[in-house]
């Protein structure tokens, strides 16, 4: 079972749309989780931290279900600029190394 | 500040040639790593540095050394390179402090022949 595991997508929403990812790890000692946005052929940015009771940023909201493993990011009211991969990356309890999902593809239609 | 720096953008090798790709940050970072991304795979950590003349190795090390003789810099050797390096590599760098914030590299994209 990979470390971190998430649906390939891809996820072809029109322009508007809410859509959701959820992505599930395996170690339960995990202690720091993210989402990293990576657009075709370019570097991974930092999207957002995911808290455990949750956080909001703008249009996106992430979620942590500690207990089911798996971490969620919402998206509303979809843009074409949305459009991209999305990267669930979790981090152990100790040292800095982050553990990378395959990613979420995303493609928003007008 | 520039960021993270890699160069080259893109490299071509034949099987059994050795090369250098070149990784730097300007932002004073004691944390650099090295990365590989392949189709399906994710990212994966080859080797990584919590600060000069440290270095450790990752989830797949095999055919690559690291240096890190100054904070700036972290080079990335290709001893003989084999066509399984066919990859595209991207260095990133970290605070100590801001562990959990890593900033990428534009990334090498390099064919093996």
């Amino acid at each position: 079972r990979k470390e971190v595991e998430q649906d390939p997508g891809p996820f072809n929403v029109p322009e508007g749309a809410t859509v959701a990812f959820n992505c599930t790890y395996s170690n339960s000692a995990s202690q720091s989780f993210f989402w990293y946005r990576q657009d075709c052929r370019k570097e991974p940015k930092l999207l957002m931290s995911v808290y455990s009771s949750g956080n909001e940023d703008g249009r996106f909201t992430a979620q942590l279900n500690r207990a089911s493993q798996y971490i969620s990011l919402l998206i509303r009211d979809s843009k074409l600029s949305d459009s991209a991969t999305y990267l669930c990356v979790v981090k152990e309890s100790s040292g800095d190394k982050l553990t990378f999902g395959t990613g979420t593809r995303l493609a928003v239609r007008p | 500040n520039a960021g993270v720096t890699q160069t080259p953008k893109f490299q071509v090798l034949k099987t059994g040639q050795s090369m250098t790709l070149q990784c730097a940050q300007d932002m004073n970072h004691e944390y650099m790593s090295w990365y590989r991304q392949d189709p399906g795979m994710g990212l994966r950590l080859i080797h990584y540095s919590v600060g000069a003349g440290i270095t450790d190795q990752g989830e797949v090390p095999n055919g690559y050394n690291v240096s890190r003789s100054t904070t700036e810099d972290f080079p990335l050797r290709l001893l003989s390179a084999a066509p399984s390096q066919t990859s595209v590599y991207f260095c990133a760098s970290s605070s100590m402090t801001s562990a959990n914030t890593q900033y990428f590299g534009p990334g090498t994209r390099l064919t093996v022949l």
